[in-house]
């Protein structure tokens, strides 16, 4: 059984620019959540994704967007980066009526 | 909204001291919660969690945790602790017919001392 996987690992962008970052689910599982970490916080909640529509967000501005694809992966896409942006970008995977979401390692953002 | 606290920031322990860590969340309605650990260079790991029934819940690698309703609080224990545990542990919570969306405590870094 394949587990959450995300890419890139890390970028680095500067301020304005847009970023993609991308997420495949658990085998099996048909939806996705992502959230933001910031250096020393807990995980931040955005978006969840579920059947390719968004399915509740978060607190985060809408430069922040997604997408799912019929095989349940999943995009998060920032707009006009900030230095407030860098992270760690956590994709989480679940079966829409599971209450337990599996993480993936993450995509470290940082914004110059 | 709701809103998980965890007061230790940081905890620093000798091997096979005592471990607990507190949270306190707050939302009245039903609540799952869970307890998570991430250990240096690794991802979230799911170390227990606690949907409805007996209270006292056990997880992975020793370590359980209490749910007292009544004080809107699910600490995280374990009797003995091992250098490995070093990492840092993050409670969260959710609630039913939601989104599913997990709300994180801000983490307590445990360091274990050799």
């Amino acid at each position: 059984e394949t587990g959450v996987t995300q890419s890139p690992t890390h970028l680095i962008k500067t301020r304005g620019q847009q970023v993609t970052l991308r997420c495949s689910s658990q085998s099996g599982h048909n939806t996705v959540s992502w959230y933001q970490q910031a250096l020393g916080q807990g995980p931040q909640f955005i978006f969840q994704y579920y059947r390719e529509e968004e399915n509740g967000r978060g607190n985060f501005p809408p430069r922040f967007s997604g997408l799912q694809f019929p095989n349940y992966s999943s995009e998060l896409n920032v707009n006009a980066l900030e230095l407030d942006d860098s992270a760690l970008y956590l994709c989480a995977s679940s079966l829409v009526a599971s209450n337990e979401q599996f993480f993936g390692p993450g995509t470290r953002l940082t914004v110059l | 909204a709701q809103s998980v606290s965890q007061h230790n920031h940081h905890v620093i322990l000798s091997e096979a001291a005592s471990l607990e860590l507190g949270c306190n969340y707050s939302y009245g309605g039903t609540v799952n919660l869970f307890w998570y650990v991430q250990y240096p260079g690794q991802h979230l790991q799911l170390l227990l969690k606690y949907f409805s029934g007996d209270p006292l819940v056990k997880g992975i690698k020793g370590f359980e945790a209490e749910f007292i309703k009544s004080k809107f609080s699910f600490n995280l224990r374990k009797p003995s602790v091992q250098w490995s545990d070093t990492a840092e542990y993050f409670c969260a919570v959710n609630r039913a017919g939601s989104a599913r969306q997990l709300t994180f405590g801000s983490g307590t870094q445990l360091t274990v001392l050799p």
